[in-house]
């Protein structure tokens, strides 16, 4: 079936960095989507990317729809605690009739 | 507040017990799914459904079973026959299969 390679698989960074995250396939998507995770609980969306190239943000974050449709990637900057969680790409491929593909997560921490 | 409820938060068995855990969503959403997540681990589609009254298998369907007699319900039976039960389980609806998903805060089930 279809997959999503996602990267770093973690990482631990001081507060105040920048971090990026990244999705990638060997096949192409027709949307992106990237969720978070917070402990113990479901994943949030953050931000939805339908349109190869677009480049979309909410806050303190950034996302990118690759112009290949086989990518995507996640910018967070000036990071603070509650950035801690996992976070989640997924990709949906068959024009609604499959569900959505999600890459293993990527755990951040953020170190104070 | 529309949403998607999962309960309990907390679920405790002894082994060998049947238990069937709860989702329901007020979204009006066609689809609804179940997702396995062990610790550090990502997403594992168990089941899912694209209208009421049909459903199909996910990627680890074996030792599990839903129903979906209504649009807003969707409970998942974790039989005896799954053989590492404990894990927390996620519930998610979409307007239609493939669209964005939106998840329930999670059911931890822990078979003792």
């Amino acid at each position: 079936g279809q997959q999503l390679n996602q990267s770093p698989q973690s990482m631990f960074i001081q507060e105040g960095e920048d971090v990026s995250m990244n999705c990638t396939s060997s096949s192409i998507f027709n949307t992106w989507l990237w969720y978070k995770q917070d402990p113990g609980e479901g994943p949030v969306l953050l931000i939805a990317l339908y349109k190869a190239g677009e480049l979309t943000s909410n806050g303190r974050l950034t996302a990118q729809f690759g112009i290949t449709r086989k990518d995507s990637f996640l910018n967070i900057s000036a990071s603070i605690p509650s950035d801690v969680g996992i976070y989640f790409c997924a990709g949906e491929w068959n024009s609604g009739n499959t569900p959505l593909v999600f890459g293993k997560g990527t755990r951040l921490s953020v170190i104070a | 507040d529309g949403g998607i409820t999962q309960s309990p938060k907390y679920l405790f068995r002894k082994e060998g017990q049947n238990v069937t855990l709860s989702c329901e969503q007020n979204l009006n959403h066609d689809a609804m799914y179940w997702y396995r997540q062990d610790p550090g681990q990502g997403l594992r589609l168990i089941y899912y459904s694209q209208i009421v009254n049909d459903f199909q298998k996910g990627d680890i369907a074996e030792g599990y079973s839903v129903s979906r007699e209504k649009k807003e319900s969707f409970p998942l039976t974790v039989t005896s026959a799954q053989k590492n039960p404990t894990a927390f389980y996620l519930c998610a609806s979409s307007p239609r299969d493939g669209d964005t998903q939106y998840f329930g805060p999670g059911t931890r089930l822990t078979v003792l």
